[in-house]
């Protein structure tokens, strides 16, 4: 059964960081792109960020371009999303999710639950 | 970025009814559009991908159709455990975009 558990969520201040992980178990980790989604309060869905399985070419939303990495470890079957510079407009529930192959150009079949950032003073 | 607008953004169904939601991309995606179902305090789960393709275990009362520009999902009948927020996404090129969101609940 696929899981991904996501963790690192916190209330942070305007201008800080923060980093994400997200545990996944249940399929061959490095074999599959990862993606980074969010949700503002009362808001919809926004794409953030995808990684291939090999870890190389990310790509990112310009809202978040220069400020968020995203990063995997295959060892560990973990996806990571480093967090800079953070604003007010960067809080939101964090959803990591897997896409069906190896392409950032994709929908995601699987979600986790979500993490909260709150970037607030 | 390619904009995705979602029609309505709530409605309100008895059991049993037939809902229609509309999808529509500021340009053409092909066929490489995606729903989910979001449920409050719940992972988002994929409904269909590449506009008509039921993902495995969802049931059949979900359907979609369209190309180009405009799509739609259908519940032929909906139900009490259909009661959630429903996206399209489009995966034709980056930046992956997500419609604003489709309240469903029940009359």
């Amino acid at each position: 059964e696929v899981q991904l558990l996501e963790s690192g969520g916190d209330l942070v201040q305007p201008g800080g960081s923060l980093r994400l992980s997200c545990a996944a178990s249940g399929f061959t980790f490095g074999e599959y792109s990862m993606a980074w989604i969010r949700q503002a309060p009362g808001k919809g869905l926004q794409w953030v960020s995808c990684i291939f399985g090999s870890g190389f070419d990310p790509h990112y939303s310009d809202s978040v371009k220069g400020r968020f990495t995203i990063s995997r470890d295959n060892s560990k079957n973990t996806l990571y999303l480093e967090m800079n510079a953070l604003s007010v407009e960067d809080t939101a529930v964090y959803y990591c999710a897997k896409g069906p192959y190896n392409s950032c150009v994709n929908y995601y079949d699987f979600w986790g639950q979500g993490t909260l950032v709150t970037v607030s003073s | 970025d390619i904009q995705m607008t979602q029609s309505p953004s709530t409605l309100s169904a008895s059991v049993g009814d037939r809902v229609t939601i509309t999808c529509r991309a500021t340009e053409s995606i092909s066929r490489w559009l995606a729903w989910y179902q979001h449920k409050p305090g719940k992972a988002p789960k994929v409904l269909i991908y590449q506009t008509s393709t039921l993902e495995s275990g969802v049931p059949s009362r979900f359907s979609g159709s369209g190309s180009g520009t405009e799509f739609t999902l259908t519940i032929s009948s909906l139900q009490p455990d259909d009661v959630a927020t429903y996206y399209c996404q489009q995966y034709n090129k980056f930046s992956l975009t997500f419609g604003g969101g489709t309240r469903v609940d029940i009359k």
